[in-house]
């Protein structure tokens, strides 16, 4: 198993509040990704990162922010969490270009929004 | 924006029945990956296909990539409890991201 951790594993938050959510790697992949998967929905790309400090918007980026100082961190950043980002978020790696696109992924973090 | 269409959403079937479930798109992608996801847990890699036509095969699970690349299958022989899940296909439009199906959550009932 690629070596992927998120923490928190679960949180409640509530509404306006600043939420950071941590994706940490051990396998020195170039390529981190950020997902929110609700239910109907599949999984839904919110930021990527394809190297430290360098990072791009998904399909669903719209109150998100993120940032990679590291090569083996990547954060996520609700600045003031809505009853809409309630959602399991996912963190994936991926050694693009040797390994094409595969991704592997994290535990997943559990967030409600009150 | 590309999608994937996954179909059926949901199935429910008995064990030893055979399945098929379809990844259709009206886009061309690069690859396509189908995962898997069990509850509380994280989608794990089954397999990626690149060329067109390509059949792969993972023990009773059959993965197809269409001739045009804009769709996919997975087909399941002789169904088991065991293969119970979310099934998520994801196709790669192009470099760095991945685009995914909304997904077949699949139960074998023994």
């Amino acid at each position: 198993d690629a070596g992927i951790t998120q923490s928190p594993r679960h949180k409640v938050t509530e509404t306006g509040t600043p939420v950071t959510l941590r994706c940490h790697q051990t396998e020195n992949h170039r390529y981190m990704y950020w997902y929110r998967q609700d239910p109907g929905h599949g999984l839904r790309l919110i930021h990527y990162s394809y190297g430290v400090k360098d990072t791009d918007k998904g399909e669903v980026s719209d109150g998100y922010s993120v940032s990679r100082s590291k090569t083996e961190d990547f954060l996520l950043t609700l600045e003031s969490a809505t009853s809409s980002q309630t959602s399991v978020y996912f963190c994936a790696i991926s050694e693009f270009p040797l390994a094409g696109v595969e991704q592997y992924f994290g535990p997943g973090t559990r967030l409600t929004v009150t | 924006t590309q999608l994937l269409e996954q179909s059926p959403q949901f199935l429910s079937i008995q064990e030893g029945e055979n399945l098929t479930v379809y990844c259709n798109s009206s886009s061309v992608f690069s690859s396509l990956q189908w995962y898997r996801q069990e509850p509380g847990e994280g989608p794990v890699l089954l397999v990626t296909v690149v060329t067109g036509g390509e059949v792969k095969k993972l023990k009773r699970l059959t993965f197809q990539f269409g001739d045009a690349r804009k769709d996919s299958s997975l087909h399941i022989t002789a169904a088991q409890p065991g293969d119970t899940g979310l099934y998520l296909c994801a196709g790669a439009p192009g470099a760095q991201k991945l685009v995914f199906g909304q997904g077949t959550r699949l139960t074998i009932n023994p």
